[in-house]
Order: C-alpha cells, then structure tokens, then sequence
C-alpha cells in the first residue's frame, strides 16, 4: 500500500511568486492533515481536512495560503504571493475515519529567495 | 512555554546501550501521545503511541506516560547505530481540537559503534 505522497520534494522560488504544493493521502484515509516545520522550529499543524471540508484551519498563518481538497482526494497548499518567511518544509499526513493516528508524507521543502 | 518540550540532544549512547527520551506537555488534558522518528529528508514515522498511563512495550521500544507528572518517555533497548535519528514527541491537542497534533522540537539520537 502506498504511503503519503507529496509533490514536489524541493521548490525553489522568489518571493512574490506563488507556488502549489500537492499531497496524496493514503487510499481510503478521510483525514488529511497540513503542517509545517520553519528552519529551527517544531512541527506547526496547518490545517485538517475530513473529506472535502476543512475541519480546523485554526494554523493557516494567513490568507496567503489556500487549502483545497476537491473530491476528498488528493489535496493542494498554495501560497500566493509568497514571502521570504514561508521558507520550511511542509508535510502531509492522513488517517482514517475514528483513528487519530497520522501517517506523514516526506514533505516539501519551500526555499523563498 | 512551549506546549510539548524535548531536550534538543544531542544524546549520545554507545551501541547496545538503553536510549532514554524524555519529553513534557503543558496542557493537562492531552489524553494521546505519540513518538515519531525522523531520519534527515524523511518523512516522521510512527513507532509509539499510548493513552493510559504506565508502559507499553514494542520490540524494542517502551513508551511510559505520567499524567500526573505531565511526562511521557521513550526508551529504546539495545540501542543500534540505525536507530539514529530524531524523535519527535507529539500530544494530541485539547485546546481547538483532538485532531491536531503538538510537537516538540525533537530530540537528536546518536549512536555510536
């Protein structure tokens, strides 16, 4: 069975430009989650989503950044425009209805220069 | 501070040694509690998690969780140069949501032939 997968592992972008970050949750998992590690720091949970409609967004920094998840599949993180400080690595997890164990993707690392 | 606290290491035991983890939360009402390992560029990967106090072992790994004391450890047995890496202590966040989790910074394991 195929783990979290996300797309792309590394982008390298200037700031001002924007930039999609995808992530395929493990089949049949309804959860998905969005979190981010900036240089130095923990683990900061993002968003989560239950199927198509965002659950908690309470961690989304700002409306710079744009969750989706159409179809209860697959999801996206666009960070529009972006700036220097959206620099990390950010990871997907997912897991199944009623179990709160997430599995993790290997991340995105979002270089802003 | 910090909601979930980790020594940053790094600790280093020489192999064959018992490994010791240690990690606190601030929020009393936490009731899951996992331990992740993370090799550089990887994705987390589970390898514990536990809900009521005591241990709870694994192979190698044992788990023990203080709810009264705020604490949970891991301990690794027979420690091996593969197990190096970072062990990132998570608590299932109370305030805004069981969903999210709260991580400590993690904790730098080396081990050494």
């Amino acid at each position: 069975e195929a783990g979290v997968t996300q797309f792309p592992s590394h982008s390298v972008i200037e700031k001002g430009q924007t930039v999609t970050l995808r992530c395929d949750p493990i089949s049949g998992h309804d959860n998905l989650y969005w979190y981010r590690r900036v240089m130095g720091k923990e683990i900061k949970f993002l968003l989560h989503f239950v199927k198509e409609s965002k659950q908690d967004e309470s961690g989304m920094p700002n409306n710079r950044f744009l969750a989706e998840r159409t179809g209860g599949t697959y999801s996206t993180l666009k960070v529009q425009p972006a700036e220097l400080e959206d620099s990390g690595v950010y990871f997907c997890a997912s897991s199944p209805v009623g179990k709160n164990i997430q599995y993790f993707g290997a991340g995105t690392r979002l270089s802003v220069l | 501070q910090k909601e979930v606290e980790q020594n940053s290491g790094p600790l280093s035991v020489p192999e064959g040694a018992i490994a010791s983890l240690n990690c606190t939360y601030s929020d009393r009402g936490s009731q899951s509690f996992f331990w992740y390992r993370q090799y550089s560029g990887k994705s987390p990967e589970l390898i514990m998690f536990i809900y009521s106090n005591g241990d709870k072992e694994d192979g190698r790994f044992t788990a023990q969780l203080n709810k009264a004391s705020q604490y949970v450890s891991l301990l690794i047995r027979d420690s091996q140069p593969s197990d190096s890496a970072t062990y990132l202590c998570a608590v299932n966040g109370v305030s805004g949501g069981y969903n999210k989790l709260i991580f400590g910074a993690g904790t730098r394991l080396a081990v050494h032939p």
